[in-house]
């Protein structure tokens, strides 16, 4: 059974870019919340997808943006890029029927923005 | 929103000494209360969890933690560290489907 699965692990991109990152969920979740993790800080939420909607949302910008697909998967955007956006972006996955029961990782994106 | 206070950014203990590590949160209902530990470089992994009954709760790796809901707190425990326990660790409550971090205690065992 496969955990969350993020790609791409590692990515590098120039300030004012935009990009584009990737999460599916463990096998039986149907929620997907996204977290920021700035260098020797904790997560940050910056949103959760449930029913192809943004169920609740952090303290980030318009920049950031999701979307979430039919089959649970969802993606995160962050558009016009700045240097303090360079950060560990996680994916969490959970059951909304099952929430109690913690949130699964993945493994990260790593983003560098230069 | 709920919150996480972890006091402690950085502890050393020796290894084959006892751990605590500090938690306290802030949240108006009954919590749910969570550990989770990273390495570098890598995801988080669930230690323990707490939702409710038995305050004190067993985990993975030898860890436990205790739910005191008199102090706000859920700290984190182990009897015997491990130089493998060296790693960064994270308190979270969880409310309303809405998981909150603090902002983590970096652990160094020494030899």
């Amino acid at each position: 059974d496969a955990g969350v699965t993020q790609s791409p692990t590692h990515l590098i991109k120039t300030r004012g870019q935009q990009v584009t990152l990737r999460c599916s969920p463990k096998s039986g979740h149907d929620t997907v919340s996204w977290y920021q993790q700035a260098l020797g800080q904790g997560p940050q939420f910056i949103f959760q997808y449930y029913e192809e909607e943004e169920r609740q949302r952090g303290n980030f910008p318009d920049r950031f943006s999701g979307h979430q697909f039919p089959n649970y998967s969802s993606e995160l955007n962050v558009n016009a890029l700045l240097l303090g956006d360079s950060a560990l972006y996680l994916c969490a996955s959970s059951f909304i029927g099952a929430a109690n029961y913690g949130y699964t990782f993945g493994s990260g994106t790593r983003l560098t923005v230069v | 929103a709920q919150s996480v206070t972890q006091p402690d950014i950085h502890i050393t203990v020796s290894e084959g000494a006892s751990l605590e590590l500090r938690c306290n949160y802030s949240y108006g209902a009954t919590p749910y209360l969570f550990w989770y530990v990273q390495s570098p470089g890598q995801g988080l992994q669930l230690l323990l969890k707490y939702f409710s009954g038995d305050t004190l709760v067993q985990g993975i790796k030898g860890f436990e933690a205790e739910f005191k809901r008199s102090q706000s707190s859920f700290n984190l425990r182990k009897p015997s560290v491990h130089w493998s326990d060296a790693a960064e660790y994270f308190c979270a409550v969880e409310g309303n489907n809405d998981m909150r971090f603090g902002a983590g205690t970096r652990l160094t065992v020494k030899p």
